[in-house]
């Protein structure tokens, strides 16, 4: 079993819709969790970066973290095409010596 | 301010050869990171390396390693190159460690081996 489960999509949704894209962990010790963007022939860039549970909001994204439930979100309003891209979730225990681990990525798709 | 530099972009190499990439992390940045990423597998760490030291290392052969010179800069070197190598190669670095606030990634090595 991974450490981290992200449904791999395709997701296409019309644009303007809310998006949400998942993750689910096993590991109880995973204490940062992040959301990252890659564009194509791109590495990923961070979107958003949370400490423990909680919701965090930045513009049209919100993440939210469930630690209880291990389920972590990344909530996308107002969705446009050029928010077409593969969403990976990340997270990592509390020690800034160690390592990222990745979802598998959610390639999304906004329709015009 | 410039950021993190991989080099090349694209790389074809045969089965049994060996090949090496390179990471130029932002500057002021100590810390370098590896990734090995393909459609099946995803992101799968390789390797960080912290002040020319390895301080984490991922479940990969010991056909993979890698170094860090003393300005940041780092390579990974692949010998004895399988098909499923074939993969894009990523680079990230941050001043001190995984940090996810401050883990910038290059845009990759797509290395293709046939």
């Amino acid at each position: 079993q991974k450490e981290v489960e992200q449904d791999p999509g395709p997701l296409s949704v019309p644009e303007g819709a809310i998006v949400s894209l998942n993750c689910t962990y096993s590991n109880s010790a995973f204490q940062y969790f992040m959301w990252y963007r890659q564009y194509s022939r791109k590495g990923p860039e961070l979107l958003m970066y949370t400490y423990s549970s909680g919701n965090k909001e930045d513009g049209r994204f919100t993440a939210q973290v469930d630690k209880s439930s291990k389920y972590i979100s990344l909530f996308i309003r107002d969705s446009q095409p050029s928010d077409s891209a593969t969403y990976l979730c990340a997270m990592r225990r509390g020690s800034s010596a160690s390592k990222i681990i990745f979802g598998s990525g959610t390639r999304l798709s906004i329709r015009p | 301010k410039a950021g993190v530099t991989q080099t090349p972009r694209y790389l074809i190499k045969t089965r049994g050869q060996q090949v090496t990439l390179s990471c130029s992390p932002i500057s002021g940045h100590r810390s370098v990171s590896w990734y090995q990423q393909t459609p099946g597998q995803g992101l799968q760490f390789l390797f960080e390396y912290f002040s020319e030291t390895q301080r984490n290392k991922g479940n990969f052969p010991g056909r993979f390693s890698g170094r860090q010179f003393s300005n940041s800069r780092s390579e990974m070197n692949v010998s004895t190159l399988e098909l499923g190598d074939s993969a894009l190669y990523l680079c990230a670095s941050s001043l001190e460690g995984a940090s996810g606030d401050g883990y910038t990634f290059g845009s990759g090595t797509r290395l293709t081996v046939v």
